[in-house]
């Protein structure tokens, strides 16, 4: 069974930074592109950033480019989001998801989400 | 930058079937997928590649896309499909994008 299991959210101010983790299980993670999606409070999906299955290709949404790094440890079966430059604007649910066999490609499997709070 | 648009809500009597669609620019050129959304959830595919249906997904659930217009049917529209629904594609402009999201409404 595919697991997705996020951490790493919690409150945090304006400015600051935050590490999320996406622990991944039930397939083979070095198989597989991976991407985050969030969604603000009340709102639509927005995708963030991905990352192909070797780590070697990163994207990101321009409206996190430059503040965002995504990356991965396929010896851990982790991947990860580390925001900087944390805005009011990134306060959301981000979901770790997998992507299918032919990137690019659908998310056939979703984790439950970590909420991030942007605040002062 | 590639856009996709959806209608805010659609409503549906028990039963019958409801229509979600989906709209951008030279559309049915791209794979279209669909998620299912309920309160308090993570989103669920329910179809990929515009028409495949995941394992475990209901047959009511089927999907087209051409020209313009990529379309999420639901026939025999039950309770439990009563959702927020999004679709999505690739683009080479904007990687990932999704619609604004469709609240189905079963009355």
């Amino acid at each position: 069974e595919v697991q997705l299991l996020e951490s790493g959210g919690g409150q945090v101010q304006p400015g600051g930074s935050q590490r999320l983790s996406c622990a991944a299980s039930g397939f083979t993670f070095s198989s597989y592109a991976m991407s985050w999606v969030r969604q603000a409070p009340g709102k639509g999906l927005e995708w963030v950033s991905a990352i192909s299955a070797s780590g070697g290709d990163t994207y990101y949404a321009d409206s996190v480019k430059g503040r965002f790094t995504v990356s991965r440890d396929n010896s851990k079966n982790t991947l990860y989001l580390q925001m900087n430059s944390l805005r009011v604007e990134d306060t959301a649910v981000y979901y770790c998801t997998k992507e299918g066999p032919q990137p690019p490609d659908y998310f056939d499997y979703w984790g439950q989400g970590t909420l991030v709070t942007v605040s002062s | 930058s590639y856009e996709l648009t959806q209608p805010p809500s659609v409503s549906v009597s028990p039963g019958q079937t409801a229509s979600i669609t989906c709209s951008g620019d030279k559309l049915g050129d791209k794979y279209a997928c669909w998620y299912q959304q309920k309160p308090g959830q993570s989103p669920v595919l329910v179809i990929y590649q515009n028409s495949k249906r995941p394992s475990g997904i209901p047959e009511r659930f089927s999907g087209s896309n051409s020209g313009n217009t990529a379309t999420l049917t639901v026939s025999g529209t039950q309770a439990m499909d009563e959702a927020d629904y999004y679709c999505q594609v690739w683009d080479s402009s904007t990687d990932w994008v999704f619609g604004g999201g469709t609240k189905l409404t079963v009355l």
